[in-house]
C-alpha cells in the first residue's frame, strides 16, 4: 500500500519568502508527526497532531512556523519569512494509534534551501 | 527526556554480523527502547523496539540488558543495503521521538 508522501521533494526560497510543505499519511492514521532535520543531524521533533488536534507544538522553533490538519489527513507545515537557519530536511510520520506504542512511519522529505 | 549514547560509527564486512551498542542508564520503567534506521536521502524506517526482553524480527534481534541500562541491536548478516545511520531512541507510548546522532555504519563487500 501507499506509504507517508510529501510535496515537494525539494523546494528552493529566498530569504523572506513564505513555503508551505504538505503531507500526506497513510490512510486511517491516527497520529502525525512533523520533525526538522539538518544535515549531519538526526532529525528533531517539530509538533504533534492527534486527528486533527494539535497536541503538542513544542518543538516549533519560532512563531514563523505554523502547522495545521484541518481534516485529520492531510498535514500542511507552513514557514513564514523564511531565513536561511531554516535550511534543513521536513520530514513528516504517521502512525496508526496514540496513547499506545505504534511504529512511526516516515515519509521522504522535503528538503528545503533557503538564499 | 532520557538519553541514549552510541559510537558515532562502525564498520563492518558483508555478510558478517554487526553489534551496535547503545546505553541508556537513566532509562525510566516506562522507557520502550526504539531503533530505527535512515539511509541515504530517505526517511527514518523502524527496526525493532523493545521494553524487558530480547526480540526477535525479521530485520534484526534486539538484545536487552537485565537492569535495561543498555541494549545491542544486532544484524545477522550485515548486506551493502544495511549500511545507514541508526537511532538507538528511548520513548514512551504515543510520544515523539527523540533522536540523537545515532551511529553510521559502513559495510563492505
Amino acid at each position: 500500500g501507499a506509504g507517508v508522501s510529501q510535496s515537494p521533494r525539494y523546494k528552493v526560497a529566498k530569504r523572506g519568502q513564505d513555503v508551505a510543505l504538505r503531507c500526506d499519511p497513510i490512510s486511517g492514521h491516527v497520529s502525525l508527526f512533523w520533525y526538522q532535520q539538518a544535515l549531519g543531524q538526526g532529525p528533531e521533533f517539530l509538533t504533534y497532531f492527534q486527528n486533527e488536534a494539535q497536541l503538542d507544538k513544542s518543538g516549533l522553533p519560532s512563531d514563523r512556523f505554523f502547522a495545521e490538519r484541518p481534516e485529520g489527513s492531510v498535514s500542511t507545515l507552513k514557514i513564514q519569512r523564511t531565513q536561511q537557519e531554516d535550511s534543513a530536511v521536513y520530514l513528516c510520520a504517521s502512525s496508526p494509534f496514540s496513547g499506545s506504542f505504534n511504529e512511526q512511519f516516515f515519509g521522504p522529505g522535503t528538503r528545503l534551501t533557503v538564499l | 527526556d532520557a538519553k541514549t549514547t552510541q559510537p558515532n560509527s562502525m564498520e563492518s564486512n558483508e555478510e558478517e554480523p554487526v553489534h551496535l551498542p547503545c546505553n541508556h542508564s537513566t532509562i525510566s520503567g516506562t522507557d520502550y527502547i526504539h531503533w530505527y534506521r535512515q539511509l541515504p536521502s530517505q526517511g527514518p524506517e523502524y527496526v525493532i523496539h523493545g521494553l524487558t526482553s530480547n526480540v526477535n524480527n525479521r530485520m534484526a534481534s534486539l538484545a536487552i540488558a537485565e537492569d535495561r541500562k543498555s541494549s545491542t541491536l544486532i544484524l545477522h548478516r550485515a548486506t551493502l543495503r544495511d549500511a545507514a545511520v541508526y537511532y538507538c531512541i528511548l520513548n514512551q507510548a504515543g510520544t515523539a521521538l527523540i533522536f540523537g546522532k545515532g551511529t553510521t555504519l559502513s559495510v563492505s563487500s
